[in-house]
Parts: C-alpha cells; structure tokens; sequence
C-alpha cells in the first residue's frame, strides 16, 4: 500500500481562523478522499479531491466550508475554513487501490487532530 | 435503519477466545465490503476485505451474505494485540470508481490476558 502523510499531525486553533491541512503520498494515486471523524464517532466522507478540477463534495458539506486543492496525483490539501468548536475532529486523507471486482479498497494518511477554541 | 449498524460491544475476552462480530448494512445495491481495525488516536487500517464467497487470513475470516445484507468477522485464538475497534466498511456505491465508503461505529474488542 501506498505511505501516506499529513501535515500537521495536530494543531489548537482559535475560532474563526482557517487551517489547512496537507496529505502526501508516495506513489501517484487517482483517487484521493477527505473524511472527517468526530470524537466519539466513525469516519464520514467530506468529498473526493479530483487532479485538475473542483473537489466532489457529500451532502452537508461545501467548498465554502471546506475548500480543497488537487494540484497533481501524489498530493492534496483540504482548508477548515472559518473554524468553530464544533470543527474539531480528526481529519484523515485516504487513497484507493482498485480491486479485481471494480471495487476499491482505501488506505488512510495518520490523520489531523484539530482542537477549535 | 442505519446504512452500516454493528454490535454495539464492547467485547471483552480471555485469551485464546474466539469472538464474532456482526454488521447489517442497509443498501442492497452495495458491492464492496471490509473490515477495517482502529487502534486508539490512530487512523483505520484495512483488517480485510469482504468477497462473496467468505475469506479467511490466519486467525480471522470474514463472511457475507447478501440475502441478509448481514457480514461477520471471526476471530479465532484471540491475541492482546487484537485489542482494538472493528469497523465494518461498506461502499455506498455499485462498485465504480468512487470511494464513497460507510463505516459503521465499530466494536471495540478488548482481550485480557
């Protein structure tokens, strides 16, 4: 499986400001995700980060809010933007391989422990 | 009914046990299936994926059957190591390209020596 990293591993900030948060990955992958995990909570999806256009965001989430950059295949970035207490989460990049069946399987990045006061 | 429901636990065993986990998933038209294991303040990690006709890695085998929408993880001679939070995965979509995975709330698994 690909190493995937992220920077920073974790950070306090002050509400209302905005973080961005980096995810490297070793090997060139086409597909690259953002999931958040809230505290006590499994992983929810916040959207795809495609190369070369507009990230594809789930429902409940928007680009205002969440702005993400896909410069090439290997890195990507997601912004918290205008950050509340209610941001705090972990947030982890992931990347798929393609299985035989035309399924995927995902790896996940060490994630981003982001603490909002 | 929750897309990706899971025994609530936790499950705490001896050594040695043999200890089961169960997952229901609400979307009939979904394709993929895993298991991921979650250690505490650390990020998923594919345990195994879940195929038609069960699957089985050393100790642990997974099974699924699509008529009952219902996948199951066994775990055989339980290690302290395995002590973790099981999280049943299920892609929301048909297969494709999009990653879009479920996961369900885990089970956290605590082996005592």
């Amino acid at each position: 499986s690909a190493v995937i990293s992220q920077k920073p591993s974790r950070d306090i900030c002050q509400r209302g400001t905005s973080l961005t948060i980096q995810c490297q990955v070793d090997s060139q992958v086409t597909m690259m995700f953002w999931y958040r995990q809230q505290p006590g909570q499994s992983l929810t999806l916040i959207a795809t980060a495609n190369q070369g256009s507009e990230a594809t965001y789930e429902s409940g989430f928007v680009i205002d809010k969440f702005p993400i950059s896909r410069p090439n295949l290997t890195f990507s970035t997601l912004t918290v933007s205008n950050m509340s207490p209610e941001d705090s989460s972990i947030y982890l990049c992931s990347v798929a391989r393609l299985m035989g069946q035309g399924g995927n399987e995902q790896f996940f990045g060490p994630g981003t422990r982001l603490t909002v006061l | 009914r929750k897309e990706v429901e899971q025994d609530p636990g936790p499950f705490n065993v001896p050594e040695g046990a043999t200890v089961a986990f169960n997952c229901t998933y609400s979307n009939s038209a979904s394709q993929s299936f895993f298991w991921y294991r979650q250690d505490c303040r650390k990020e998923p990690k594919l345990l195994m994926s879940v195929y038609s006709s069960g699957n089985e890695d050393g100790r642990f085998t997974a099974q699924l059957n699509r008529a009952s929408q219902y996948i199951s993880l066994l775990i055989r001679d339980s290690k302290l190591s395995d002590s973790a939070t099981y999280l049943c995965v299920v892609n929301k979509k048909d297969g494709g390209s999009q990653g879009n995975l479920i996961f369900g709330k885990g089970t956290k698994l605590s082996v005592k020596p």
